[in-house]
């Protein structure tokens, strides 16, 4: 399945460290979308974004930076992150339209470890 | 926020053995997905549902949308080790656009 990639699949990093994380669509849609999930918990949607545009943040800590260059491309940048914020950070893309039949599609995952 | 009831938390049971799993809300949805994930990896989409009443099946797999729009029932006939993994409920309302709300996963291990 290569219709939704997310690199790296794993990353440790310490709590001064910035990196990023990336997520590339190959789906041809127009919405892509960033969720946290930790273990035993739901997943937690982060950011939405429509068209590049942001449309929705749900409450992320500012440590938490996404962007979107385009329809295709998604990251998430990285900066001064506590170790609570270990988990597995996924990417997904829909078409946006809101319509019934939008149904996201997951990538693999990224695996992040704070030390 | 809404939230949705996944049931049972996890399941320990045997090569060949039929499995039924559910989710329920206090609200109405007007899609149900089902997804599983396997460890290491995101959610891949099982079944998709639109219609109230709707059932699908997708090999071994069928969904059910509930008739009241509140609950959803996802069954795995004659289950095989390559089953093993976690299985989320997630559901869409009218009004919240495209995001979804999902469930806690229900853990599934099969024995050999």
């Amino acid at each position: 399945e290569t219709g939704v990639t997310q690199t790296p699949r794993h990353l440790v990093m310490g709590m001064t460290n910035k990196k990023s994380l990336k997520c590339e669509q190959h789906l041809g849609h127009n919405a892509m979308y960033w969720y946290k999930q930790s273990a035993k918990k739901p997943l937690e949607l982060m950011f939405v974004y429509n068209f590049k545009e942001q449309t929705e943040n749900n409450s992320v800590p500012s440590r938490f930076s996404p962007e979107c260059p385009n329809s295709s491309h998604l990251f998430l940048h990285l900066h001064t992150l506590q170790p609570e914020d270990s988990a597995l950070y996924l990417c997904a893309s829909s078409y946006g339209s809101g319509r019934l039949q939008d149904t996201q599609y997951f990538g693999p995952g990224t695996r992040l470890t704070v030390l | 926020g809404q939230q949705l009831n996944q049931s049972p938390q996890s399941m320990f049971i045997q090569e060949g053995e039929d499995v039924s799993m559910n989710c329920t809300s206090s609200s109405i949805f007007n899609t149900w997905l089902w997804y599983k994930q396997d460890p290491g990896e995101g959610p891949v989409l099982l079944i998709a549902l639109y219609k109230a009443g709707e059932l699908t099946s997708n090999g071994r797999l069928t969904a059910q949308f509930g008739i009241t729009r509140k609950d959803s029932f996802l069954n795995i006939s004659a289950s095989i080790p390559s089953d093993v993994g976690i299985y989320f409920c997630a559901g869409r309302q009218e009004t919240s656009g495209s995001r979804l709300t999902f469930g806690e996963g229900t853990q599934l291990t099969v024995n050999p």
